[in-house]
């Protein structure tokens, strides 16, 4: 079974800090995906990355930045935390090709204060 | 840009009623998936599909290409069945996004 693995259930940050949501996918895939969930707007797709230090802009990048630099793992990365970008976030992999089925992790609850 | 919408937004059932979900899309699309949300939990894909039907135990999910839409059913429903579903399409060559749908709640009571 494929596991992807976010390393926060839930997150509480203070404005203005730098935060770090890890996610890591044990199955090799090529794609990962970052995506934040809000009441009323659904799913929305940060970034994604289909190779290791390759990366595209989603839908709703500002404010964000990411790293891939192992295939195994994909960070989003929230330079100056603000309380619009308190969120759930969900991260998500898949195998190379783009009609494969998507993995999703548990999801981190991020409350900015 | 695809517009994705489902309805309805809420469903209320009785355990072992049969349950329908409507999903529709406006523009052409290379694959649909449906997902399932429980509460405080993480979302598990269900089906993608392409084209027809697809069937897992008691879900079944259908495609209408030429009408841009799917549905997704749930026969014999149980209150565990009480999840958001999610619709969501995937344009045609090699676009790896997705465009989701806002989700339909659905209670199965005992």
């Amino acid at each position: 079974d494929v596991k992807v693995t976010q390393s926060s259930r839930y997150l509480v940050k203070r404005t203005g800090e730098k935060v770090f949501l890890e996610c890591v996918q044990d199955m090799d895939h090529e794609n990962m995906f970052w995506y934040r969930q809000d009441p009323g707007l659904g799913l929305r797709l940060i970034y994604f990355s289909y190779d290791v230090k390759m990366k595209e802009k989603g839908d709703i990048p500002e404010g964000y930045s990411v790293s891939r630099e192992k295939k195994e793992r994909f960070s989003l990365i929230l330079e100056s935390a603000s309380t619009n970008q308190t969120s759930m976030y969900l991260c998500a992999s898949s195998p190379g090709g783009s009609n494969s089925p998507l993995h999703f992790g548990n999801g981190t609850r991020l409350t900015v204060t | 840009k695809n517009e994705v919408e489902q309805s309805p937004q809420n469903l209320t059932a009785q355990e072992g009623e049969f349950i329908t979900i409507n999903c529709s899309y406006s523009v052409g699309i290379s694959a649909l998936h449906w997902l399932q949300q429980h509460p405080g939990g993480g979302i598990v894909s269900l089906f993608m599909l392409s084209s027809g039907k697809k069937k897992h135990g008691r879900l079944i999910a259908t495609i209408n290409i030429q009408e841009k839409h799917s549905s997704l059913h749930i026969t014999a429903s149980h209150p565990r069945d009480s999840a958001v579903y999610i619709c969501a399409v995937r344009g045609g060559g090699s676009n790896y996004k997705l465009t989701f749908g806002k989700g339909t709640l659905l209670t199965v009571n005992p």
